[in-house]
């Protein structure tokens, strides 16, 4: 079945490079997505990267996608304590019961230390 | 503006209540999804709908149920077969369920049972 998994936790230094992964199981997923979480707020979607690229580079985002070992990762160059937030890794596969919506990951709640 | 709005943000259910959670969309989308989150647990799939008079469940629809009455509205209600109702609710929205199309959130709904 489809299952998304991260880490839970992460924590870096303000001013430090975070990187959250995440290992997907469809690989039938056209797009991968990053949403974020602010507390007891709604998910912003952060970025998404097509399954033929390689690396998506947005400002301070960097997204690598390892097709092979269904591995992506998000990192935040220049980590601010304003990125502190539950970070999203999700899928969207396009065959079986699950098609057509979104399969998210537990999150990944980032802290950032001054 | 456009947006999906999510009421009341908090809101105390006593046990063996029925409660409805509302959720509005004028962004003119036509698939609208629930989400429950725990701790931990990340986001899991309730109900999803998507077009008018049409909706489909999710991943853990046992205990709750939804109309579709209208392309702006998805209201959620938690019934009294719902075990264990405390969670934050979250409400989407998207142009449409199958394409890449970024998925928009409410600021979500923390019910609480006492």
């Amino acid at each position: 079945g489809e299952d998304v998994e991260q880490s839970l936790f992460l924590s870096v230094r303000e001013g430090d490079s975070s990187v959250i992964n995440c290992t997907y199981t469809d690989s039938s997923s056209t797009y991968l997505y990053w949403y974020k979480q602010e507390p007891g707020a709604g998910l912003q979607l952060l970025t998404y990267i097509f399954s033929n690229m390689d690396m998506k580079q947005d400002q301070r985002l960097t997204v690598l996608l390892n097709k092979k070992d269904k591995h992506l990762s998000l990192r935040i160059a220049d980590t601010q304590t304003g990125d502190s937030a539950i970070y999203f890794c999700a899928e969207r596969p396009n065959y079986g019961g699950s098609q057509g919506n979104l399969i998210f990951g537990k999150g990944t709640k980032l802290s950032v230390k001054p | 503006d456009g947006g999906i709005t999510q009421s009341p943000k908090y809101l105390f259910r006593k046990e063996g209540q029925n409660v409805t959670l509302s959720c509005e969309q004028n962004l003119n989308h036509d698939a609208m999804y629930w989400y429950r989150q725990d701790p931990g647990q990340g986001l899991r799939l309730i109900y999803y709908s998507q077009i008018v008079n049409d909706f489909q469940k999710g991943d853990i629809a046992e205990g709750y149920s939804v109309s579709r009455e209208k392309k702006e509205s998805f209201p959620l209600t938690v019934t009294s077969a719902q075990k264990n109702p405390t969670a934050f609710y979250l409400c989407a929205s998207s142009i449409a369920r199958d394409l890449n199309t970024e998925a928009f959130f409410g600021q979500g709904t923390r019910l609480t049972v006492v």
